[in-house]
């Protein structure tokens, strides 16, 4: 079946620009996660969605970013203004199972990344 | 926050050779992941560890969740060129939430 997927693929922004990121993550999937990957680095967690819900957004970096998923589906990263430091893949991850103490067992499925660059 | 050390930062081997890397932390985990992630895709995972001195193996891959619960490493077996790529560990607290290390870049000459 389909995977997660994310769009777009490569989005070049001027500095200051606002850009929006879209993630469709597997049909039926409860959580929803976004990361940040820097170049040479490993994704570092942005913020979580169960369903609609955002539980968890203690990884976004400035009020700068903002994530939302109003129908517990479809999920859009937005950046305003952004930064040089901004520039970076940015992934999301979905997963069938929803967090809680003790369910760290169940995987989550990662898209192929938006590959954001500010100049 | 939680760090993950990640070891080695890269590594050139030839085809067959055998494959080591590891990870360790300050904090506890109670599951440790391993990802391999090829250019322009997302992380895929590889094996799951759920228990403290677990030993894991999926094919040519076995990997091992410490008995501290602070460190994982991830052997490869008789590497073969499609092993080339980035392999991350991750570790998960109870609140599922992953912390991933800096990844270890492998290359293996035919």
């Amino acid at each position: 079946g389909a995977g997660v997927s994310q769009s777009p693929r490569y989005k070049v922004a001027k500095r200051g620009q606002d850009v929006a990121l879209r993630c469709d993550p597997i049909s039926g999937h409860v959580s929803l996660f976004w990361y940040q990957q820097a170049l040479g680095q490993g994704p570092e967690f942005l913020t979580y969605f169960q369903n609609e819900a955002q539980l968890d957004k203690s990884g976004l970096p400035s009020d700068r970013f903002f994530a939302e998923r109003p129908e517990g589906s479809v999920s859009t990263l937005k950046i305003q203004r952004t930064q040089q430091e901004d520039s970076a893949v940015y992934l999301c991850a979905s997963s069938p199972y929803r967090l809680a103490g003790g369910v760290s067992k169940k995987t989550q499925y990662f898209g192929p990344g938006t590959r954001l660059l500010v100049l | 926050g939680q760090q993950l050390n990640q070891s080695p930062q890269s590594m050139f081997i030839q085809e067959g050779e055998d494959v080591s890397m590891n990870c360790t932390s300050s904090s506890i985990f109670n599951t440790w992941l391993w990802y391999k992630q090829d250019p322009g895709e997302g992380p895929v995972l590889l094996i799951a560890l759920y228990k403290a001195g677990e030993l894991t193996s999926n094919g040519r891959l076995t990997a091992q969740f410490g008995i501290t619960r602070k460190d994982s490493f991830l052997n490869i077996s008789a590497s073969i060129p499609s092993d080339v790529g980035i392999y991350f560990c991750a570790g998960n607290t109870n609140a599922g939430k992953s912390t991933f290390g800096d990844g270890t870049t492998l290359t293996v000459k035919p």
